[in-house]
């Protein structure tokens, strides 16, 4: 199984500020992918970021607001801009580790006064 | 896109079986998972099963799949305490997963 970390594991911020959110993964895996689960709901897909293309974002969600980055096939960031109350959220990064398998990081818990 | 529905809530008594059911609407989903959530815990995969399997057993947990009617639940035998948690039905596949809003999974003593 792929052990995924992310950093930071939670912070508090201004709104209006930027942050980004790291995902890394203990081996190499070629499609990684970017969930939020806001509170007390499940998950939905921010988008998908395979390595050495651009990012293929979900209905409602765009590059201005979520960039994200994939320099390598083990690394991910994700950055929640411009933020609003609105973006408190869970904020999850995954990999398909395998076809049968897929595996989620810890979450990044972000909560946005 | 795809929807996905599970039942809120479920109570089941410590010893006895929880079945966990969850409908889908994407026929082409290629696997469906099972994750399960703890309280300020991150997500755990559970169990999967692939979509042209009609069951599958892993220990206490049995996934049971129609594919006809787009229905899969997930079985736990014997339920106990540690059982307790947020259980999300996920079908999906290489383009990643579409996730219910997860039964919260209540044992009573």
């Amino acid at each position: 199984s792929a052990v995924i970390s992310q950093k930071p594991s939670r912070d508090i911020c201004q709104r209006g500020t930027s942050l980004t959110i790291q995902c890394q993964v203990d081996s190499q895996v070629t499609m990684m992918f970017w969930y939020r689960q806001q509170p007390g709901q499940s998950l939905t897909l921010i988008a998908t970021a395979n390595q050495g293309s651009e990012a293929t974002y979900e209905s409602g969600f765009v590059i201005d607001k979520f960039p994200i980055s994939r320099p390598n096939l083990t690394f991910s960031t994700l950055t929640v801009s411009n933020m609003s109350p609105e973006d408190s959220s869970i904020y999850l990064c995954s990999v398909l580790g395998g076809i049968e398998t897929q595996y989620f990081g810890p979450g990044t818990r972000l909560l946005v006064l | 896109g795809e929807d996905v529905e599970q039942s809120l809530f479920l109570s089941v008594r410590e010893g006895d079986s929880s079945v966990i059911n969850c409908t889908y609407t994407d026929s082409s989903s290629t696997y469906l998972y099972w994750y399960k959530q703890e309280p300020g815990a991150g997500l755990q995969l559970l169990t999967y099963i692939f979509s042209n399997m009609d069951m599958k057993q892993d220990q206490r947990l049995t996934v049971l799949l129609n594919k006809k009617d787009k229905h899969l639940s997930l079985r736990i035998a014997d339920t106990q305490t540690g059982d307790s948690a947020i259980y999300f039905c996920a079908p999906g596949g290489a383009d990643g997963l579409t996730f219910g809003k997860g039964t919260h999974l209540i044992i009573q003593p």
